[in-house]
């Protein structure tokens, strides 16, 4: 069965400082990619999708993704946090036929401080 | 953007009971819904997939009698929670997409159930 793996469950950074969140899948078919935020008493929110066309897509807030296809990853980054990026952070992966449904990481609970 | 609300936002029932959980997508419609559980620290696992005017597809290991989904029109899907159990305890949420597709879900708030 498809998987979808974060390998950082919490992670702590001062503000600033860079940020790279991992993401891998298993499946060897066609995938859609999403990174969603879900910042605290809030719903999730998308922060960035790719579909096809260029790997590295950008999304708010200054984030970008960069699918690297031959890794099965999509890792997202951001090269400056910012006390309000923290967040829980969840990829998600839609799988070919799989009629538009997602298939969600862990999580990855980011806390940035001052 | 495409906003999806939730009602109730959280809810507290004894056990035996069941429980409506409203899914609505307020300024789009949306043919299809997803409805997700989520357990504290842990990601959103998928329970089914509501199509408006057809059957629920459910996820293998949910229990469609236990776990009503009605998508009577495009822009609302319901999840009742039939005779509810502490173990059904858990925070549910829904997404929608719109008719133009994209692949995009747009999530609600969530609803918090607690069965005493």
């Amino acid at each position: 069965a498809q998987s979808v793996s974060q390998h950082n469950h919490h992670v702590i950074l001062s503000e600033a400082a860079s940020l790279e969140l991992g993401c891998n899948y298993s499946y060897g078919g066609t995938v859609n990619l999403f990174w969603y935020v879900q910042y605290p008493g809030q719903h999730l929110q998308l922060l960035l999708k790719y579909f096809s066309g260029d790997p590295l897509v950008k999304g708010i807030k200054g984030f970008e993704a960069e699918f690297i296809k031959s890794k099965f990853s999509f890792n997202l980054r951001k090269p400056s946090v910012q006390w309000s990026d923290t967040a829980e952070y969840f990829c998600a992966v839609g799988f070919t036929g799989g009629g538009n449904k997602l298939t969600f990481g862990t999580g990855t609970q980011l806390k940035v401080e001052l | 953007g495409a906003v999806v609300s939730q009602h109730p936002s959280w809810v507290i029932c004894k056990s035996g009971t069941s429980v409506k959980i409203e899914c609505r997508s307020l300024d789009f419609q949306a043919t299809t819904m997803f409805w997700y559980r989520q357990f504290p620290k842990q990601s959103l696992m998928l329970m089914a997939t509501s199509n408006e005017g057809s059957k629920a597809t459910y996820e293998q290991g949910v229990e469609k009698d236990k776990f009503l989904i009605n998508h009577a029109s495009l822009t609302l899907s319901t999840l009742t929670v039939t005779s509810a159990h502490p173990e059904d305890s858990s925070f549910y949420i829904c997404s929608a997409i719109g008719l133009a597709g994209g692949g995009e879900q747009f999530f609600g708030p969530g609803t918090r159930l607690t069965v005493l």
